[in-house]
């Protein structure tokens, strides 16, 4: 069973701070990093999905970078917005199996 | 274009019984999961399936039978439901290959057993 962590567990910032996230897997026999964004009263909805040691992806404010040799990735968020206020989930594939191991997730409240 | 859906979206239980979730896809995903969600846990994945006719056990099966004799279905049975099983339990889909397995989610069920 893969050990999927993620931190902090909720975080508070004010508008327009800059923020990041980390997640940690276990690195042996890595195929894919999920992360997933998670609204109050929601589903969660796929961000980003990244399979390449160094792979950086970006999608409007909010940017990840990976890092499989050493099982991390970190989850960047530019000028915080109210709307932004979420929890953000990351999941790994162990192989190609399709099956996902989901962290706690992080839990992020932005103050107007 | 409906995505992933489930049914249904709330139901109390007593200890005891038994009820069937199911969930549909109109994606032609061959990948399905349930998971359920209970609070500081995540999403823990209960069973899986990697196409018609096939399941798979997650991190937390006990108490749980799926069935997929539908590509576009996927049914979560509790046979003797229990309050431990009182949780918000997520159905999702996927593709397989380079899209490497991104989650399509339901909208979920609240499940209270009292």
């Amino acid at each position: 069973i893969l050990n999927v962590e993620q931190s902090p567990q909720s975080l508070h910032v004010q508008e327009g701070d800059s923020t990041n996230f980390t997640c940690s897997f276990p690195s042996s026999n890595f195929y894919a990093l999920h992360w997933y964004r998670w609204e109050t009263a929601k589903s969660p909805e796929a961000l980003f999905v990244m399979t390449l040691n160094g792979d950086e992806k970006k999608k409007g404010r909010i940017s990840a970078t990976l890092n499989t040799k050493e099982g991390y990735s970190y989850l960047y968020i530019k000028g915080s917005q109210p709307e932004d206020s979420a929890t953000y989930l990351c999941a790994s594939n162990s192989g190609n199996t399709g099956k996902l191991i989901f962290g706690q997730g992080t839990t992020l409240q932005v103050k107007p | 274009n409906a995505g992933v859906t489930q049914t249904p979206k709330f139901r109390v239980l007593k200890t005891g019984q038994s009820m069937t979730l199911l969930c549909a896809q109109d994606m032609n995903h061959e990948y399905m999961y349930w998971y359920r969600q209970d609070p500081g846990m995540g999403l823990r994945l209960i069973h899986y399936s990697v196409g018609e006719g096939t399941t798979a056990k997650g991190e937390v099966p006990d108490g749980y039978n799926v069935s997929r004799l539908k590509k576009q279905n996927f049914l979560l049975g509790l046979e003797s439901a229990a309050p431990s099983q009182t949780s918000v339990y997520f159905c999702a889909s996927s593709t397989t290959g380079r899209y490497t397995y991104e989650q399509y989610f339901g909208p979920g069920t609240r499940l209270t057993v009292t």
